[in-house]
């Protein structure tokens, strides 16, 4: 039973370029989760999505983020027109319905750099 | 504003010795879960506490749920190399719809041989 799956493991983006960072959820789990890590900062909520819906984005910047869970497919977190403060471990996490609040499993993360 | 504070931020300790992390909040939490991650990978779930005064233990690792749920506690015996880490304390924020969990900042703990 594989984990939470997430690509790439690193990304390097020139300023100004898309990032796009994938999630694929543990079987069985239809609820996503997405999380970003500044160093000193400790993990901050970005986004909860369901197939098809965006359930809670009150954690995604409001300009050049977006998120979305497709019928098929892994979830795909887009970054648009990088800047370098947008440099973080992306994390990515799943859960059964209703109980993310017994714990989520998380992916290994992405390390995006920004330069 | 739900706020996780956990103390210390960094511990760095002899092998053998025994340490506890704590994590505080002035808000009422339904469960709260603690977290360990290694450099370059993704938080680890280690116990989740739900009832008020719960006490839970994984080996060497005492979790404690505070009687009024706002807040925990995390005890280690006999530190261990291996135990070196950051943990982390988290909880539901806002309603317990949302899915979102709200972190601590983190103890970064580092265990000497």
């Amino acid at each position: 039973n594989a984990g939470v799956m997430q690509n790439p493991r690193h990304l390097v983006r020139r300023r100004g370029q898309e990032a796009r960072l994938r999630c694929s959820p543990m079987k069985g789990h239809s609820h996503v989760y997405w999380y970003r890590q500044l160093p000193e900062e400790g993990l901050k909520f970005m986004v909860y999505l369901q197939k098809e819906n965006i359930i809670d984005e009150s954690g995604m910047p409001k300009e050049r983020f977006s998120a979305e869970f497709p019928k098929e497919g892994p979830s795909i977190l887009r970054i648009q027109q990088v800047v370098r403060g947008d440099s973080a471990a992306y994390f990515c996490a799943s859960s059964p319905p209703r109980e993310f609040i017994y714990g989520y499993t998380f992916g290994s993360g992405t390390r995006l750099t920004v330069v | 504003t739900q706020l996780l504070e956990q103390s210390p931020q960094f511990l760095s300790i002899q092998e053998g010795e025994n340490l506890t992390v704590y994590c505080n909040s002035s808000s009422v939490f339904s469960s709260l879960q603690w977290y360990r991650q290694e450099p370059g990978e993704g938080p680890v779930l280690l116990v989740t506490v739900v009832t008020g005064g719960e006490v839970k233990k994984l080996k060497r690792l005492t979790f404690q749920f505070g009687d009024a749920r706002k807040d925990s506690s995390l005890h280690i015996t006999a530190a261990q190399p291996g135990d070196t880490g950051l943990y982390l304390c988290a909880g539901p924020g806002g309603s317990s719809n949302t899915g979102k969990l709200i972190f601590g900042q983190g103890t970064t703990l580092q265990v000497k041989p």
